[in-house]
């Protein structure tokens, strides 16, 4: 059965200081894959899209960047956070959006 | 942008009381989706409505789609303490992207 991974859980990271949060996606092969971020109370902004290795669409202009160095990776990167960079990070897979799984979430707190 | 709304924003009801959350969208869509989010977790797939279905069933979640008014809802029969969470819909209007709105926060109290 296919899983998704995402970590760390939670992150408090100084103003200024790089980010790396990855997921990993199990058990299929050639995912869409996914980073979205959620403000608190807030609906899901599409950050990034990936539909192959080396294949990164951005959505929203922004201090982010993300990679997918291999099939079932996705990492999700900030050489410089700022404090609005501040949010529930989600990693999600999917294919041919008929539906998408979503990792349990990172909660960034940038101080 | 943000294509599907959702309304109410937020619904407290008792235990066994029936929940009711509609979504409005504007452009021509493939598909409208549900999905449900405990507090601090990741969204779950709840289900799938196509553009050419007008009701589906699921259990106690009833999903109907309008297309003519671009609007969805859905309803959790028999509610339980349970439910309590956020529920989105999301819009796959063709592209690679599905397109979240910004919730209903549903309370359901014993």
């Amino acid at each position: 059965s296919q899983t998704i991974h995402q970590w760390p859980a939670t992150l408090v990271q100084p103003v200024g200081s790089p980010l790396s949060l990855e997921c990993t996606v199990e058990g299929t092969s050639n995912p869409n894959l996914y980073w979205y971020r959620q403000a608190a109370g807030r609906g899901l902004q599409l950050l990034f899209y990936s539909v192959g290795i080396g294949q990164i669409s951005s959505e929203v202009p922004q201090n982010l960047s993300a990679s997918r160095p291999q099939d079932r990776q996705f990492i999700l990167s900030s050489k410089k956070l700022l404090l609005s960079d501040s949010g529930f990070y989600l990693c999600a897979w999917g294919q041919n959006n008929e539906k998408l799984f979503f990792g349990s979430g990172t909660q960034l707190s940038v101080l | 942008s943000q294509q599907g709304e959702e309304d109410p924003q937020a619904l407290s009801i008792q235990e066994g009381e029936n929940a009711t959350m509609n979504c409005s969208y504007k452009t021509s869509i493939n598909n409208l989706q549900w999905y449900r989010q405990n507090s601090g977790r990741g969204l779950v797939h709840l289900i799938l409505i196509r553009s050419n279905e007008r009701e589906k069933h699921s259990g106690r979640l009833r999903v109907t789609l309008d297309t003519s008014k671009k609007s969805s809802s859905l309803l959790i029969t028999a509610s339980r303490a349970a439910d309590t969470a956020s529920y989105f819909c999301a819009t796959n209007s063709g592209y690679s992207t599905l397109t979240f709105g910004k919730g209903t926060m549903l309370l359901v109290s014993p």
